[in-house]
């Protein structure tokens, strides 16, 4: 199963941007990239997928590189709510085994 | 109707007991997950359904039981766990494949065995 890296934990401040950087070097050409969130005491939560080009969606912006083997989860005005574990994820075409990595935990800081 | 439901909440359980865990989705998602996770860990999967027949199993220990009765429900029969097995519970649905979109997670059973 490709693997993807993540910084254990970053910072923001309230009302700006943010952007969560993944690494997914060993990513093949079907593999989904999919980003999950979870906030303290509830089950992860999709926030957004794509394959090759980058999307946006009402929760956030999903920003994949050329060769597909990093990607950039971006949310674009962060508040107090956004606090939590971001996960990356591969999801291989064709099969339903999300794993999770480790995730980063994201603070805001008022 | 968007949710994924868990019953119970809370569980507490001695090793001895026999116990189950409920999960239930109305989305019409035929693929439906267990999932495992500890504290300050990353969720861990256990079983896939996909239209009611497991599909993956990922080695977990036969005191883990799960059954897909139809394709609204899902449940995970407990027996003879020990202390380690104190997790929470998290109950998983999807759409067929990765390019419809995600997975909708419940927000989990919290399991004490003592």
């Amino acid at each position: 199963d490709a693997k993807t890296t993540q910084p254990n934990s970053m910072e923001s401040n309230e009302e700006e941007p943010v952007h969560l950087p993944c690494n997914h070097s060993t990513i093949s050409g079907t593999d989904y990239i999919h980003w999950y969130r979870q906030l303290p005491s509830q089950g992860p939560e999709y926030v957004i997928h794509g394959l090759t080009s980058n999307v946006n969606n009402r929760m956030a912006s999903l920003a994949i590189a050329e060769d597909r083997k990093s990607s950039t989860l971006i949310l674009h005005r962060a508040t107090l709510r956004d606090a939590a574990v971001y996960y990356c994820i591969l999801m291989p075409s064709g099969t339903y085994k999300y794993i999770f990595g480790t995730g980063t935990r994201l603070k805001v800081l008022a | 109707d968007t949710e994924v439901t868990q019953t119970p909440k809370h569980l507490v359980m001695g090793m001895t007991n026999k116990k189950s865990l409920k999960c239930e989705q109305h989305m019409g998602h035929r693929a439906m997950y267990w999932y495992k996770q500890k504290a300050k860990k990353p969720p861990e999967l256990m079983f896939v359904y996909s239209y009611e027949k497991l599909s993956i199993n990922e080695s977990v220990p036969s005191r883990f039981s799960p059954e897909c009765p139809n394709s609204s429900l899902l449940n995970l029969h407990l027996h003879a766990l020990q202390p380690e097995d104190s997790a929470l519970y998290l109950c998983a649905s999807s759409q067929e494949g990765p390019r419809v979109g995600g997975y909708t997670f419940g927000s989990g059973t919290r399991l004490t065995v003592v």
